[in-house]
């Protein structure tokens, strides 16, 4: 099956700082999401992207499906953005299930 | 819209034990699905429905059942709880197939 990888594992940055999360994924994908789960364990969906960019806010995301990678772009950082952000794929081959990687833990200091 | 609630919110199970999550979706989705989240670990599908009648097996269906009786709710059966299953709960919801998915608070289940 597709192995999903995100690096780096984890992340400490202070309050403004800009980060890039990266999620490689084995095989083609015909899904891709990106979500945040806070330090309360709520997850948001913060993006749908199979390909292309898609900007929200300070929140970006570049799916590449024909290398098979996608970034998350965070910019000036708040302590809010604090928490864990996985990517989750899903292939052609079995839309429904989508294929979880580890996640990035990622910290905001003030 | 309260989006995708589940109850209960924690819950504590001894070995042998048996116990009904559920799942309640006011979004009109088709799609529903049940996941578990273990320590350090992205989540993994256990169940999931294609609409109202319907369910299929994930990644780890073992000692769970589900059903979907109304397009609105799902619910997860631990039938004998095992303290393997010691693990967070999160319900899902989509609109279509690999569409968003959105998802409930969670529930914490301990098994003794």
């Amino acid at each position: 099956g597709i192995q999903v990888e995100q690096s780096p594992p984890d992340l400490i940055l202070q309050e403004g700082a800009n980060s890039t999360l990266r999620c490689n994924f084995s095989d083609s994908v015909n899904n891709l999401q990106w979500f945040h789960q806070n330090p309360w364990g709520q997850l948001i969906n913060l993006f749908y992207i199979p390909s292309g960019t898609k900007q929200n806010g300070r929140l970006s995301a570049t799916t590449v499906a024909t290398e098979r990678y996608s970034l998350l772009y965070i910019s000036s950082s708040q302590t809010t953005d604090s928490g864990v952000y996985f990517c989750a794929v899903g292939s052609a081959d079995s839309n429904y299930q989508l294929i979880w990687g580890a996640g990035t833990k990622l910290i905001i200091k003030p | 819209n309260a989006g995708v609630t589940q109850t209960p919110k924690f819950r504590v199970l001894k070995t042998g034990q048996s116990m009904t999550l559920l799942c309640a979706q006011d979004m009109n989705h088709e799609y529903m699905y049940w996941y578990r989240q273990d320590p350090g670990m992205g989540l993994r599908l256990i169940h999931y429905s294609v609409g109202e009648g319907t369910t299929a097996k994930g990644e780890v269906p073992d000692g769970y059942n589900v059903s979907r009786l109304k397009k609105q709710n799902f619910l997860l059966g631990l039938e004998s709880a095992a303290p393997s299953q010691t693990s967070v709960y999160f319900c899902a919801s989509s609109r279509r197939a690999g569409g968003e998915q959105y998802f409930g608070p969670g529930t914490r289940l301990t098994v003794t």
